[in-house]
């Protein structure tokens, strides 16, 4: 089957620094995607994933480790409008998106 | 650039009639796009896959019947939910297919059947 695990939701504090794991068990994997999505918007595209080791991006950063089908996404420098869902996905034949992690950014 | 429209945002109406979703990749050509459905507090959940110039697959208890999606261009889908139920009412979003196999998310539609 295929699973993606990722926690419920998180709390961090602005200014610092937060990362985001998922875990995932597919069946065939050409990538991994981290997606930001805000309260009734459509996903935005953050990072692309498909060699292991870190994709670093201004303040958000992507983690990779095939052999451990895990990833993790760090986010730096924490501001309020962090404040969203993120979206762990796995490219196997199709996109699949894992539940989805709220990060509450709090002042 | 890699932006994907949506048309309309919202669309409010009753059991029994037919709504018609518009995806547009606006500055990249998308051989393939994506539709899904996002109920709340739930991740997404893709229906179908759609290429360009051929039939849409639809993923495992999606009726093609019912949604029906047409991709006459190379930055045009459309899905028509037919005959829709309140069941039926939730976002939807769509994506358009980029370089290195990204999607580009549409803003979504959120549909409401009374």
């Amino acid at each position: 089957g295929q699973n993606i695990d990722q926690p419920t939701e998180m709390t961090a504090t602005e200014g610092a620094i937060v990362q985001i794991n998922c875990t995932y068990q597919t069946s065939g994997f050409n990538g991994l995607f981290w997606y930001q999505q805000h309260a009734g918007e459509a996903p935005t595209f953050l990072s692309y994933n498909v060699l292991d080791g870190l994709e670093e991006k201004g303040r958000f950063s992507s983690f990779l480790s095939r052999s451990k089908g895990y990833s993790y996404l760090l986010l730096k420098e924490l501001q309020m409008k962090d404040s969203a869902s993120y979206l762990c996905a796995v490219l196997a034949g199709k996109l699949i998106f894992g539940q989805g992690t709220e990060l509450s950014v709090k002042p | 650039g890699a932006v994907v429209s949506q048309h309309p945002s919202w669309v409010i109406c009753k059991s029994g009639t037919s709504v018609k979703i518009e995806c547009r990749s606006l500055d990249f050509q998308a051989t393939t796009m994506f539709w899904y459905r996002q109920f709340p507090k739930q991740s997404l959940m893709l229906m179908a896959t759609s290429n360009e110039g051929s039939k849409a697959t639809y993923e495992q208890g999606v009726e093609k019947d019912k949604f029906l999606i047409n991709h006459a261009s190379l930055t045009l889908s459309t899905l028509t939910v037919t005959s829709a139920h309140p069941e039926d009412s939730s976002f939807y979003i769509c994506s358009a297919q980029g370089t290195l196999e990204t999607q580009y998310f549409g803003p979504g539609t959120r549909l409401l059947v009374l």
